[in-house]
Order: structure tokens, then C-alpha cells, then sequence
């Protein structure tokens, strides 16, 4: 079973990037797709993008296509996803995902990392 | 973009059974998975591919469809299952998944 640790919280000053990590135990890390959905404070589940380890091929949601950059690091099984030009309506948890398929569903979930924007 | 449509709240009392709409343009066609959130807690996959359930998933939760609505119906409800559920699709016309607004399952 796979299972996703990421890094701890952040707090950001409006304009900077944050990077958060997800790194997968197991040795599935190479056929899983790796997803990121962030939730905003008392708010649903929203996409930002996906990276397919065994091709580094990433995709992000067009909402924040020119933001979101998603990379990974195969020798050490960790996932990157680095947002840019934060606003304080990035502050969120961010969660990475396996995806199941390539358009399936999410069976295994980080633990989620806080960011919080905020001058 | 596609979109899915939870009601907001559904309350039901112990040992009675809940359940919980999504609503989507043609959601038949495509297939609907289900989450449960607990407060400071990841998402879990609780239903998956309409009606199946993960290992882990105890019997009483199930998934339907009829139409432009999915349900997810839990039974015998319990004080443990207050939670936000939500459901989630893949949208292969924006190749991306679109999640619902989630629901709050309420014990009374």
C-alpha cells in the first residue's frame, strides 16, 4: 500500500511561491498518478493539477495553467508542486492524491499541508 | 465547465438512513465517486466507480444512480459518519476530475 508524506506548513507573504512535497513509500511511486486538490477554509475540494511519475509529464487545471508547477524527483519518490504569485486567497491545505487509472478516483491521500498567505 | 450539485446539509437521526444527492448533466454517463471527510482530516474514499465499495468501507455505505442524480445512502447511520461527503467525476471534456460542493451529515 502506498502511503504519502508531505511537508509541513508554510506561511507566505503575498507575491512569494510555495513548494510543498509529497513523497510516496512503497514501491508503486513509479505507476501512480499523483494529484493535487487544495481546500480553501470551510470550503470544498478544488483541482490544481497532476504529474505521471513514470513520464514526467505534469498538467495543471487551466484555472491555474502559468501558476501551478508540478515535478518529481524518481530517486527519491517525491512529488513538487510549486504555486507562484500567492494572494491571500491561496491560503488553503494541500492535499496530494494517487489517482487511480488515469481518470479515476483518488484511493490514497497525503495528510494535507497548510499555507497560509498572509503579509 | 461541468458541474456537480450537492444539497448543503442533510440531518438524520441514529440508526436511520441518509442519503446524499449529486446532480450532474448526463452524471449517468460517467462514472461517480464518493469521499467522506471528518473535520481536520484528509478526504477517504468511500465509494468508488458508482457502487463499490474500498476494503474498509463497512456495508452500510452504498452508491446508486438514476438518471442525472447519483445517491450515496448510508444505512443504520451512526455518530462516527458525521462528516462532509463529497462526490467526484471525471470531466473528459476538460480532462480534469470536478468535484461537488460536498455535504454535511449531520447526527442528530
Amino acid at each position: 500500500q502506498v502511503q504519502l508524506l508531505q511537508s509541513g506548513a508554510e506561511v507566505k507573504k503575498p507575491g512569494s511561491s510555495v513548494t510543498v512535497s509529497c513523497q510516496a513509500s512503497g514501491d508503486t511511486f513509479s505507476t501512480y498518478t499523483i494529484g493535487w486538490v487544495r481546500q480553501a477554509p470551510g470550503q470544498g475540494l478544488e483541482w490544481l493539477g497532476r504529474l505521471i511519475p513514470i513520464t514526467a509529464i505534469a498538467i495543471s487545471a487551466q484555472k491555474f495553467q502559468g501558476r501551478v508547477t508540478i515535478t518529481a524527483d524518481k530517486s527519491t519518490h517525491t512529488v513538487y508542486m510549486e504555486l507562484s504569485s500567492l494572494s491571500s486567497d491561496d491560503t488553503a491545505v494541500y492535499y496530494c492524491a494517487g489517482l487511480s487509472g488515469a481518470t479515476g478516483y483518488f484511493d490514497i491521500w497525503g495528510q494535507g499541508t497548510l499555507v497560509t498567505v498572509s503579509s | 465547465s461541468y458541474v456537480l450539485t450537492q444539497p448543503p446539509s442533510v440531518s438524520v437521526a441514529p440508526g436511520k438512513a441518509a442519503s446524499i444527492t449529486c446532480g450532474g448533466n448526463n452524471i449517468g454517463g460517467s462514472s461517480v465517486h464518493w469521499y467522506q471527510q471528518r473535520p481536520g482530516q484528509a478526504p477517504l474514499l468511500v465509494i468508488y466507480y458508482d457502487d463499490d465499495r474500498p476494503s474498509g468501507t463497512p456495508e452500510r455505505f452504498s452508491g446508486s444512480k438514476s438518471g442525472d442524480t447519483a445517491t450515496l445512502t448510508i444505512s443504520r447511520v451512526e455518530a462516527g459518519d458525521e462528516a462532509d461527503y463529497y462526490c467526484q467525476v471525471w470531466d473528459s471534456s476538460s480532462d480534469q476530475p470536478v468535484f461537488g460542493g460536498g455535504t454535511t451529515l449531520t447526527v442528530l
